[in-house]
């Protein structure tokens, strides 16, 4: 299987920048995800990046990746109070949409 | 357009006694899965279903898990019997194929006593 380790827990203040990381060990790694998941809901995509890309940017959001550390981050800018949720990193391993999900990093933004 | 659908939201349920978790994905997704959710926890997959054929079974604990999906549409998983730490979230997704985005239900809740 993969390891996919992620911080527990992040603070920031409405308006500031926010950024998420993640770690795994599968090089082979092909396509990497952040999901969001709110209070008593399903997990939603929010954005990915495909294993041959250094960065993805959509709207607020900035996906970095560092294959030789195998580190990803997700950065919020303008981070907003709707934002406060659990943001999972997931990584599909065989490119087969067979997804290794990290144990998600609880952000919470401060009014 | 519906989302994926789960029921129920809820269960309490004393162990030893079975339980059964329902799934309707999207329109049209020949691609289902079922993932454990445990609590501070990541999903992990159970088990994914190609139209009614269930692909990846692996880490489905088949000596009380059992899952099914008759006619490639709704699907059911079973716990018998159920067991404390079976206590968790137990997540639906489905996708249009194997290689698409996969679209996350609600969850089905499950508290064993």
């Amino acid at each position: 299987g993969e390891d996919v380790e992620q911080s527990l827990f992040l603070s920031v203040r409405e308006g500031d920048s926010s950024v998420i990381n993640c770690t795994y060990t599968d090089s082979s790694s092909t396509y990497l995800y952040w999901y969001k998941q709110e209070p008593g809901a399903g997990l939603q995509l929010l954005t990915y990046i495909f294993s041959n890309m250094d960065m993805k940017q959509d709207q607020r959001l900035t996906v970095l990746l560092n294959k030789k550390d195998k580190h990803l981050s997700l950065r919020i800018a303008d981070t907003q109070t709707g934002d406060s949720a659990i943001y999972f990193c997931a990584v599909d391993q065989t490119g087969a949409n067979n997804l290794f999900f990290g144990t998600g990093t609880r952000l919470t933004v401060i009014p | 357009e519906a989302g994926v659908v789960q029921s129920p939201r809820y269960k309490i349920i004393e162990k030893k006694q079975p339980v059964a978790f329902w799934c309707n994905p999207i329109s049209g997704h020949n691609t289902l899965y079922w993932y454990l959710q445990n609590l501070g926890q990541g999903p992990e997959l159970l088990i994914r279903y190609e139209n009614e054929e269930a692909v990846d079974d692996s880490q489905l604990p088949k000596d009380r898990f059992s899952a099914e999906r008759l006619k490639g549409v709704d699907s059911t998983l079973k716990i018998q019997p159920a067991e404390l730490g079976d206590s968790a979230v137990y997540l639906c997704a489905s996708s249009l194929a194997l290689d698409n985005e996969q679209f996350f239900g609600p969850g089905t809740r499950l508290t064993v006593l």
